[in-house]
């Protein structure tokens, strides 16, 4: 059971670059989500979605796009990244049912941007 | 909004002494608590988790969790900690229908 999936787990990209970071659950989970985790200032939520064809936004949504097109994959795009962008990045993913569920992480992905 | 404050930045602890880590949140309503521990270099991994019952939570690795509701407060407690218990601990609350809110983090360094 592979549980989140995410890719690549380290990345180095320049100013104004664009890029995706995938993530991908097997769990059949209706809710997943983004952070960025920065030191001293814990997660922080990008955007998240409840299911295929909806997507929200978290507290910190500027500068990321995202779409959930199947309730397995919910990729995260930086449209041009800014060194503000580097982080470390954990996609998360919960069951809806009963409203109590645990979010399991992925194993994160590494940004920097230059 | 919810919030989540953690009362310690960094706790350095030798080998054997107890812990309690401090959290506290800001919800008038109904909340589920976690704790969340991430080893160096590795992923968030569930802890324990209170959703109803029992204030008192035991989770993994001899880690213990006490719900007082009077008080917003969900700290996590070892009666004795062990250097693999070096690692950073988050904190976090959701409400039924919310998103999970994280506290900043305590990174525990346990010496051996």
């Amino acid at each position: 059971n592979a549980g989140v999936t995410q890719t690549p787990k380290f990345q180095v990209l320049k100013t104004g670059q664009s890029m995706t970071l995938q993530c991908a659950q097997d769990m059949n989970h209706e809710y997943m989500s983004w952070y960025r985790q920065d030191p001293g200032m814990g997660l922080r939520l990008i955007h998240y979605s409840v299911g295929a064809g909806i997507t929200d936004q978290g507290e910190v949504p500027n500068g990321y796009n995202v779409s959930r097109s199947t309730t397995e994959d919910f990729p995260l795009r930086l449209l041009s990244a800014a060194p503000s962008q580097t982080s470390v990045y954990f996609c998360a993913s919960s069951s809806l049912a009963g409203g109590t569920g645990e979010l399991f992480f992925g194993e994160g992905s590494r940004l920097t941007v230059l | 909004a919810q919030s989540v404050s953690q009362h310690n930045h960094h706790v350095i602890l030798s080998e054997a002494a107890s812990l309690e880590l401090g959290c506290n949140y800001s919800y008038g309503g109904t909340v589920n608590l976690f704790w969340y521990v991430q080893y160096p270099g590795q992923h968030l991994q569930l802890l324990l988790k209170y959703f109803s019952g029992d204030p008192l939570v035991k989770g993994i690795k001899g880690f213990e969790a006490e719900f007082i509701k009077s008080k917003f407060s969900f700290n996590l407690r070892k009666p004795s900690v062990q250097w693999s218990d070096t690692a950073e601990y988050f904190c976090a609350v959701n409400a039924w229908g919310q998103n999970f809110v994280f506290g900043p983090g305590t990174r525990l360094s346990v010496l051996p």
